[in-house]
């Protein structure tokens, strides 16, 4: 079955800077790439999704990139501000079932 | 818009006792799914409905665990007999279609289960 791995575990960055988070999946029929945001005590909540046969997608102040070859994508929030602090979680989806990575907990300093 | 509701938000109980969990999808939604999420881990999938039909099981313990939608509407999960390392989040989430590549999942808020 798919497994899905993501780092770092903890991203600490001052507002304003940049955060990347990186996620590798292993099963080649994987097709949908969410990630969700989730704040503490708070519903997983969907920020930015991309399907296999896009290689990049944006909103806003909030990027994802996917590598099929690789089997890689990365979530770049750019303009960190304090309210971004969260837990973000990435997933693949692949033959409907849905596979979520272990987290990065994003901490935004002032 | 109404949410995924569930319910209850918090429950404590002791090994060897039985709890049941609640949720009501986003109306018109076909796909329900529980999933389990342990602190500082994701959300594991338990099981899949699509309408009132079981989709995905696989990682359901089903020595413990049971879940129904009777009518493909609201669904239960059930634990009995619990134990401690049942302790977690339990997330119900919603999708409009039938769980394909682009159909978004919509979590509900979660019931946070304590097993002492």
């Amino acid at each position: 079955g798919e497994n899905v791995e993501q780092h770092p575990s903890t991203l600490s960055v001052q507002e304003g800077d940049s955060a990347v988070i990186k996620c590798t999946y292993s099963d080649s029929a994987s097709n949908y790439f969410p990630w969700y945001k989730q704040e503490l005590g708070k519903r997983p909540q969907l920020i930015i999704d991309i399907r296999s046969n896009v290689g990049e997608k944006k909103d806003q102040r909030i990027a994802v990139t996917l590598n099929k070859t690789a089997k890689h994508f990365s979530l770049h929030i750019t303009e960190t501000q304090p309210e971004d602090s969260a837990v973000y979680f990435c997933a693949a989806k692949s033959f409907q079932k849905l596979v979520f990575g272990t987290g990065t907990r994003l901490l935004v300093s002032p | 818009e109404a949410g995924v509701a569930q319910s209850p938000r918090y429950k404590i109980i002791e090994k060897r006792q039985s709890v049941a969990f609640w949720c009501n999808p986003i109306s018109g939604h076909a796909t329900l799914y529980w999933y389990q999420q342990i602190l500082g881990q994701g959300p594991k999938l338990l099981i899949q409905f699509q309408n009132n039909g079981v989709v995905d099981d696989s990682q359901l313990p089903k020595d413990r665990f049971s879940a129904e939608r009777l009518k493909g509407v609201d669904s239960t999960l059930k634990i009995q007999p619990a134990k401690l390392e049942d302790s977690a989040v339990y997330l119900c989430a919603s999708s409009l279609g039938a769980g394909g590549s682009t159909d978004t999942q919509y979590f509900g808020p979660g019931t946070r289960l304590t097993v002492l």
